[in-house]
């Protein structure tokens, strides 16, 4: 238990769909991360919030949008996605996000897109 | 470009001593980080090295040289639960963290 969770664990879903990935950090941090992480390739960063303010987004498609309401939620939102967006996508969660920043990891979910 | 190399995949046996390295080519540097990371699991913090030298905690340890752009993960008395990823990131200029692509590591009895 990092004191990050993240639902649902599992999620499949058509090119047509839209469905919303859930973190939720327990910790008190006060920034957060989206993470695609796919076979084999780097963690790719996408979406980095700071006091519930976006501050990086990196070339992410639009069909992915991140929402942050608190700084405690995190979710991604999903519509009309790719094949190649099936992945582990990885919320994580920072005291801050700058300077030394020991990241806290949920467990993922892992997508698959038919 | 900002590039981080480890070996993709690495055997040793339960008991003995492996060595995971890490090369990096990054834009600036504020730390060198090592995560460990179960299959189905999430990353899990291991070490976090910003001087030159080995930090020892347990059965692992992280060493780092800055000037060559290299650290290594030392695992002693392998057990099988060792048996996982090993991630190294390094954050860069900017306080984003570089991620590696990863180790996999297999015990063997």
């Amino acid at each position: 238990e990092t004191g990050v969770t993240q639902t649902p664990r599992h999620l499949v879903m058509g090119m047509t769909n839209k469905k919303s990935l859930k973190c939720e950090q327990h910790l008190g941090h006060n920034a957060m991360y989206w993470y695609k992480q796919s076979a084999k390739k780097p963690l790719e960063l996408m979406f980095v919030y700071s006091l519930e303010e976006r501050v990086e987004n990196n070339s992410v498609p639009s069909r992915f949008s991140p929402e942050c309401p608190n700084s405690s939620h995190l979710f991604l939102h999903l519509h009309t996605l790719q094949p190649e967006d099936s992945a582990l996508y990885l919320c994580a969660s920072a005291r801050g996000s700058g300077d030394y920043n020991e990241q806290f990891f949920g467990p993922g979910t892992r997508l698959t897109v038919l | 470009g900002q590039n981080i190399d480890q070996p993709t995949e690495m055997t040793a046996t339960e008991g003995a001593i492996v060595q995971i390295n890490c090369t990096y080519q990054t834009s600036g540097f504020n730390g060198l980080f090592w995560y460990q990371q179960h299959a189905g699991e999430a990353p899990t913090f291991l070490s976090y090295n910003v001087l030159d030298g080995l930090e020892e905690k347990g059965r692992f340890s992280s060493f780092l040289s800055r000037s060559k752009g290299y650290s290594y993960l030392l695992l002693k008395e392998l057990q099988m639960k060792d048996s996982a990823s090993y991630l190294c990131a390094v954050l860069d200029s900017n306080y984003q963290l570089i991620w590696g692509a990863g180790t996999k590591l297999i015990i063997k009895p």
